[in-house]
C-alpha cells in the first residue's frame, strides 16, 4: 500500500517553455504533499508544502511564480515549472503522508522526474 | 534548529562485508527518525524508522537504534549484497516542533557493493 506515483519520469523540454509535473497518491489520500529538488549527489531540497485546497507555502528562496504548485483534489498535486531555464534542470521528487495524519506516519515518495531544459 | 549529520561517502565494500552508516542529529523536541534507500533514477524508500528513545527499526536486514544519549541513528547491516547499492538518507521529523510534517534530511551516503 501507500503508493505515490510521479509522472513522467523524464521530460525534456526547450527553454522558455512549461512543464507540468503530477504526482499522485494511488491508494491512499492526502491532504498535504511535498516536492523536492535534488541536485546531483546531494540532498533532497524540500521546495514547497503543497495543501489540498489552499496555496502552497513556499520554502525561502523558492520562487512561486517559476514553481507553481496546484493541490486540487486529495490525491493529485501537480508542479509546474514555468519558462524553464537550463538551471532549472534537475530531478524533482514529491511526496505524501496518509490523511488523517499521526505524528510517526513516514512519507511515501514517488520515483522523482528527471527534467532537463535544453 | 534541527539538522541531520551523515557521514561522507561514498563507502565502497565488497560483498558479505558488515555495513556501517553513521547518522547523528541535532532536535530540540523528541523526533522521529528515518532511513530512506534511493535506488538509482529512483524515488526514496522507507528503509526503517524509530520514532523514540531506545526503539531499533529493522528492515531486509537492515538495523538502526534511536540512541537519544549520543543523538544518533546508525544504519548497520550484517551482511551486504550487491543489490545493497544506493544512497541512504537519515531523516527526522518533530511536528511537535516545526509546526508542520516536514522532514530534514542528512545530506546521503552512497553505497557501492562489490561483488
Amino acid at each position: 500500500g501507500a503508493v505515490v506515483s510521479q509522472h513522467p519520469s523524464r521530460v525534456i523540454c526547450k527553454s522558455g517553455t512549461s512543464v507540468k509535473i503530477e504526482c499522485r497518491s494511488l491508494d491512499f489520500q492526502a491532504t498535504t504533499m511535498f516536492w523536492y529538488r535534488q541536485f546531483p549527489k546531494q540532498s533532497l531540497m524540500l521546495m514547497a508544502t503543497s495543501n489540498e485546497g489552499s496555496k502552497a507555502t513556499y520554502e525561502q528562496g523558492v520562487e512561486k511564480d517559476k514553481f507553481l504548485i496546484n493541490h486540487a483534489s486529495l490525491t493529485l498535486s501537480t508542479l509546474t515549472v514555468t519558462s524553464a531555464h537550463p538551471e532549472d534542470s534537475s530531478f524533482y521528487i514529491c511526496s505524501a503522508r496518509a490523511t488523517p495524519s499521526v505524528r510517526n506516519s513516514p512519507l511515501h515518495f514517488g520515483n522523482g522526474t528527471r527534467l532537463t531544459v535544453t | 534548529g534541527d539538522s541531520v549529520t551523515q557521514m561522507e561517502g561514498p563507502v565502497t565494500l565488497s560483498e558479505e562485508a558488515f555495513l556501517t552508516i553513521n547518522c547523528t542529529y541535532t532536535a530540540t523536541g523528541y523526533p522521529s527518525l528515518f532511513w530512506y534507500v534511493q535506488y538509482p533514477g529512483e524515488g526514496l524508500q522507507l528503509l526503517l524508522k524509530a520514532t523514540k528513545a531506545d526503539d531499533k527499526g529493522s528492515n531486509k536486514g537492515f538495523e538502526a537504534t534511536y540512541r537519544k544519549e549520543t543523538t544518533s541513528f546508525h544504519l548497520e547491516k550484517g551482511s551486504v549484497q550487491v543489490s545493497d547499492s544506493a544512497v541512504y538518507f537519515c531523516a527526522l521529523s518533530d511536528p511537535r516542533v516545526s509546526g508542520t510534517y516536514k522532514y530534514i534530511f542528512g545530506t546521503g551516503t552512497r553505497l557501492k557493493v562489490l561483488a
